[in-house]
């Protein structure tokens, strides 16, 4: 079975702060993508990549930034955490192909106060 | 921006009745996904529907993909508790399978 680690379930950061969220994945995937998900909303994309130093911005890029240094991992960097930014986080992993299903993490629930 | 409604918002029923969600957008989308997440996890796949007109069963869940693949349904006949949890559409975008999810639906099954 593929795993999606995602390296904390919640975390607490005061505003301002710089805020690293680590995904990895142990299935040799190219894709890796960062969702937030808020009630109401859904999940919206972030960012993903399709190849290791490859990014590409999402729906709502703003306020993030991205690290892929190697295949398996995927790095989510919120530069000035803001209470807007408030939510849960999941990343998820898919090969690349059409019809590829995505590979859910079981999320990080991160609070900024 | 291609946008995914579904319908209800929230279900809850009693266990034995049967219950249809609905996924609507005003796009064509090449495939839909219909994903499962429980409570504390990440989304489970169930289900990957690409031609238009497409039916498929899971069990006692029954997807339909529109003719004109821009909508999608989710039949599920004699709920049971274990099918408790929020079901989501997602549509395909094109390319690097970049999805758009749609808000979900919420559905709880009472003993």
């Amino acid at each position: 079975d593929v795993k999606v680690t995602q390296s904390s379930r919640y975390l607490v950061k005061r505003t301002g702060e710089k805020v690293f969220l680590e995904c990895v994945q142990d299935m040799d995937h190219e894709n890796m993508f960062w969702y937030r998900q808020d009630p109401g909303l859904g999940l919206r994309l972030i960012y993903f990549s399709y190849d290791v130093k490859m990014k590409e911005k999402g729906d709502i890029p703003e306020g993030y930034s991205v690290s892929r240094e190697k295949k398996e991992r995927f790095s989510l960097i919120l530069e000035s955490a803001s209470t807007n930014q408030t939510s849960m986080y999941l990343c998820a992993s898919s090969l690349y192909g059409r019809y590829s299903p995505l590979h859910f993490g079981n999320g990080t629930r991160l609070t900024v106060t | 921006t291609q946008l995914l409604e579904q319908s209800p918002q929230f279900l809850s029923i009693q266990e034995g009745e049967n219950l249809t969600v609905y996924c609507n957008s005003s796009s064509v989308f090449s495939s839909l996904q219909w994903y499962r997440q429980e409570p504390g996890e990440g989304p489970v796949l169930l289900v990957t529907v690409v031609t238009g007109g497409e039916v498929k069963k899971l069990k006692r869940l029954t997807f339909q993909f529109g003719d004109a693949r821009k909508d999608s349904s989710l039949h599920i006949t004699a709920a049971q508790p274990g099918d408790t949890g929020l079901y989501l559409c997602a549509g395909d975008q094109g390319g690097y399978n970049k999805l758009i999810f749609g808000a979900g639906t919420r559905l709880a099954v009472h003993p």
